[in-house]
């Protein structure tokens, strides 16, 4: 395991529904992120929170609405979804997003999103 | 911002045999180039990684290449086994400063045949 858990790991709602997200690495780390993987696209890298602050939104809809309450704890908080929005959301750790960005991000095993 | 491109995008092997995947990169100013792994029902998990002072990086079984003048670097795995098998990731990282950006390529699925 790479010390970074995320829950729930498989996940179906409808268009109107509101669901929530959740990571949480056990790693001592202070940059946390969202991505999200679709198929036979790169992974897109969707927010970026260092030391709580969030330091990226990386063009995101409004219907993703990301909170980091500590250092340890990320929640992706999802409403009113299109089936596109379906996809594999990995959420990563690093010790810090800046400096030379050589630091290395560890990933969860992903929340599988299906939208109906 | 950084394009990554990745090929090929999938490469099967037969058990023993040696697996090359390729990639290059836009930014010139681009200076950590890791490499993932991603088994089935898991995240990605990094296998090796080279910065931009060093040409070449070995950890067993794998290796990966950097050639900053022609921006691409390649992964390198010898003597394949068939728990190899998996989606293989480049990335690279944009520059430094506040912000830490990861730019993957879009994969490789190598299989390796028993």
């Amino acid at each position: 395991e790479t010390g970074v858990t995320q829950t729930p790991r498989h996940l179906v709602m409808g268009m109107t529904n509101k669901k929530s997200l959740k990571c949480e690495q056990h790693l001592g780390h202070n940059a946390m992120y969202w991505y999200k993987q679709s198929a036979k696209k790169p992974l897109e890298l969707m927010f970026v929170y260092n030391f709580k602050e969030q330091t990226e939104n990386n063009s995101v809809p409004s219907r993703f609405s990301p909170e980091c309450p500590n250092s340890s704890h990320l929640f992706l908080h999802l409403h009113t979804l299109q089936p596109e929005d379906s996809a594999l959301y990995l959420c990563a750790s690093s010790q810090a997003a800046w400096g030379t960005g050589t630091d290395t991000q560890y990933f969860g095993p992903g929340t599988r999103l299906t939208v109906l | 911002g950084e394009n990554v491109e990745q090929h090929p995008s999938t490469l099967s092997v037969q058990e023993g045999d040696s697996a090359v995947i390729k990639c290059t990169y836009s930014d010139s100013a681009s200076n950590y180039f890791p490499w993932y792994k991603q088994e089935l029902g898991k995240g990605p998990q990094l296998i090796i990684d080279i910065r931009s002072n060093v040409g070449e990086k070995k950890d067993q079984r794998i290796a990966v290449t950097l050639n900053k003048t022609a921006k691409h670097f390649s992964l390198h795995i010898t003597e394949t086994q068939p728990e190899d098998s998996a989606v293989y990731f480049c990335a690279a990282v944009e520059g430094g400063g506040s912000n830490y950006k990861l730019t993957f390529g879009k994969g490789t699925l190598l299989t390796v045949n028993p």
